[in-house]
């Protein structure tokens, strides 16, 4: 089945050692998102690719890098997080930003 | 960029009842409005959408209305029954291929 993945699903950090996390789609969508979602807050948009363009968002922090080596592929750096970065990581998917998004189940991040 | 306001943020309905839930948005180009169903600790799950070109959209027990001259749009839910108990999403979208979302509708279906 065509899909969206995340891994880990669950990953737990410490504070300030960096952490990476990935997405990858079998979708062949063009666009794809990093979304950071807190405990009963809306998902917020950090940055998207559509295609190899990168676009991030004004208030997504210095600390988060996205990396998208090829279609298929799309990863979320955080270089030193911090315990406000205790959040779900949702990674998204699009067929030219046509606005349907196909979510990925999500990586619970926690920071020690 | 692109503001929803989402209303309520919680809602207690009998089951059987009917729920609503409406947002506002910002942008006059945003043509594309989804609602999404989240239950706790799950991604999003898209319920059902509506484009700009059409007024009201339904599929079974539920439907989304669209007002585009007083930039509204709501989500009708009929019938709850209580696997309907989840945290509501409503989202916007237009040219610049991004999705803002409202701050989410906390429904509990009291059986």
């Amino acid at each position: 089945d065509a899909m969206v993945i995340q891994n880990p699903r669950y990953q737990v950090t410490q504070f300030g050692k960096p952490v990476t996390l990935s997405c990858s789609q079998t979708l062949n969508h063009n666009v794809m998102y990093w979304y950071q979602q807190k405990s009963s807050q809306a998902p917020k948009l950090l940055f998207h690719y559509y295609d190899k363009d990168f676009n991030n968002e004004a208030d997504t922090p210095d600390n988060f890098q996205s990396r998208r080596p090829n279609t298929s592929f799309c990863f979320l750096d955080i270089r030193s997080p911090g315990l406000g970065d205790a959040a779900m990581y949702l990674c998204a998917t699009s067929r030219g930003g046509g606005g349907l998004l196909f979510f990925g189940p999500g990586t619970r991040l926690t920071v020690l | 960029g692109e503001n929803v306001e989402q209303h309520p943020s919680t809602l207690s309905v009998q089951e059987g009842d009917s729920a609503v839930i409406k947002c506002t948005y910002s942008d006059s180009a945003s043509n594309y409005f989804p609602w999404y169903k989240q239950e706790l600790g799950k991604r999003p799950q898209l319920i059902i959408d509506i484009r700009s070109n059409v007024g009201e959209k339904k599929d079974q027990r539920i439907a989304v209305t669209l007002n585009k001259t007083a930039k509204h749009f709501s989500l009708h839910i009929t019938e709850t029954q209580p696997e309907d108990s989840a945290v509501y999403f409503c989202a916007a979208s237009g040219p610049d291929y991004k999705l803002s979302f409202g701050a989410g509708t906390t429904v509990t279906v009291r059986a």
